[in-house]
């Protein structure tokens, strides 16, 4: 069973630049979650999807979006980029809602110059 | 937002030692979870613990859900090499949004 794949897995990008995330979660698993993971903050909660729907969301900026698609793949968009957005983006998906057995993938690695 | 004190930093032991360490909160919870996050890999769930006094084991790790349910303990026996990496606390808040403890860094020295 193939984990979760995210793309790309590195990408460098300028300030004021925009960057889109790409996450394809296990088979089967409808509910996938983002993480921003930085040396200074840790592990931080972005958003949440489920079934095509924002169930949550974390503290940050609106320059940070999201969807998920009816193939429950998903997506996250960060404009206007800023030095600060350099980090690890992690996506993870469950087959439970409520649980908090993530699965995560490797991550995109973002650095922003 | 809840925080979760995760302690220690890091740790350098010798092959064959025992790690212990603990998360602790100033908030209840119901769950409490343990990850482990190689080097340029994402976390991995090691146990998930769902009732307070809990105690766990998947192989030589064992954790444990306080009976205050505002803390947990991860211990590993007979550490080995590969048990490098960065072990994360993690507990889940009222709209079950996982909050992660800022990581125990362990080095293990064959």
């Amino acid at each position: 069973k193939a984990g979760v794949t995210q793309t790309p897995r590195y990408l460098i990008k300028t300030r004021g630049q925009q960057v889109t995330l790409s996450c394809s979660p296990i088979s089967g698993h409808r509910s996938v979650s983002w993480y921003q993971q930085t040396p200074g903050q840790g592990l931080q909660f972005l958003f949440e999807y489920f079934s095509e729907t924002q169930r949550n969301k974390g503290n940050f900026p609106g320059r940070f979006s999201g969807r998920q698609f009816s193939n429950s793949r998903s997506e996250m968009n960060v404009s206007t980029l800023e030095l600060g957005d350099s980090a690890l983006y992690l996506c993870a998906s469950n087959l439970q809602l409520n649980t908090g057995e993530l699965f995560f993938g490797e991550g995109s690695r973002l650095t922003v110059l | 937002g809840q925080q979760l004190n995760q302690s220690p930093q890091s740790m350098f032991i010798q092959e064959g030692e025992d790690v212990s360490m603990n998360c602790t909160s100033s908030s209840i919870f119901n769950t409490w979870l343990w990850y482990k996050q190689d080097p340029g890999e994402g976390p991995v769930l090691l146990i998930a613990l769902y009732k307070a006094g809990e105690l766990t084991s998947n192989g030589r790790l064992t954790a444990q859900f306080g009976i205050t349910r505002k803390d947990s303990f991860l211990n590993i026996s007979a550490s080995i090499p590969s048990d490098v990496g960065i072990y994360f606390c993690a507990a889940p808040d009222k709209y079950s949004t996982l909050t992660f403890g800022k990581g125990t860094m362990l080095l293990v020295s064959p």
